[in-house]
């Protein structure tokens, strides 16, 4: 079965260098989103991207990140100058093109996530 | 804006016990989504069910079904005769028409002990 991949599983990062967290989205998938966990919390939802541009992005994404979809394959989140409290998992997402306004919101698959570490 | 509350922090239960775990949710959309997604102690999310607003039918999927009701904003998760293999964080989410993207509620821990 496809499923999204992400790269690299962890990341260690010293606090103010950048960092580029990868994903191989589903093949067939037009929808992309990112999002964080910090240990031991909810899932927040950080932005989604369709069409080559970001469609949403929460308070959290802030200048300090931005997206990218350099090549047909890859979905990139950048975080330009971390800060310790960028530490956690990090999930990148896809869902399908909707067919239909019956067929709504497809459900988001979910890569495995980044655990990133700031240090 | 949309909001989903997961009241149960953590529930214990033991193998083969039935077990509820509540979804509240917030949205002034008439048109919005709902989800139920897994985290087992790997991390990773695993999808387990969609419902669409206009789409009241409840579900049932082997071991699991989800009851959805509008008038009260709830989508409740039952697992009947749970097993060890059912312990994870159990999160709902929602959202509402495009571009789709989900709110979270903080999620259930559900541990079922042997």
């Amino acid at each position: 079965e496809p499923e999204v991949t992400q790269t690299p599983s962890h990341q260690v990062t010293q606090m103010g260098q950048e960092v580029i967290l990868r994903c191989v989205p589903i093949s067939n998938h037009l929808y992309f989103y990112w999002y964080r966990q910090i240990l031991g919390q909810k899932v927040e939802f950080l932005v989604s991207f369709y069409n080559n541009e970001i469609s949403e992005k929460s308070e959290i994404f802030d200048d300090q990140f931005s997206v990218e979809r350099p090549d047909g394959s890859n979905f990139t989140l950048k975080i330009r100058s971390t800060k310790l409290e960028d530490s956690a998992m990090y999930f990148c997402a896809s869902s399908e093109a909707l067919l239909t306004a019956m067929e709504g919101n497809q459900p988001q698959h979910f890569g495995d996530g980044t655990r990133l570490s700031i240090l | 804006a949309q909001k989903v509350t997961q009241a149960q922090t953590e529930i214990s239960v033991v193998e083969k016990e039935d077990v509820t775990l509540d979804c509240v949710y917030e949205t002034r959309d008439t048109t919005y989504y709902l989800f139920w997604y897994k985290q087992p102690p790997s991390g990773e999310l695993v999808f387990l069910i969609r419902r669409n607003s206009f789409d009241e039918q409840n579900e049932i999927s082997g071991r699991y079904s989800w009851n959805f009701q509008k008038s009260t904003s709830s989508f409740n998760f039952t697992i009947t005769a749970s097993q060890v293999v059912d312990s994870a964080v159990y999160f709902c989410a929602l959202s509402e028409a495009w571009p789709g993207d989900m709110r979270f509620g903080a999620g259930t821990r559900l541990t079922v002990k042997p």
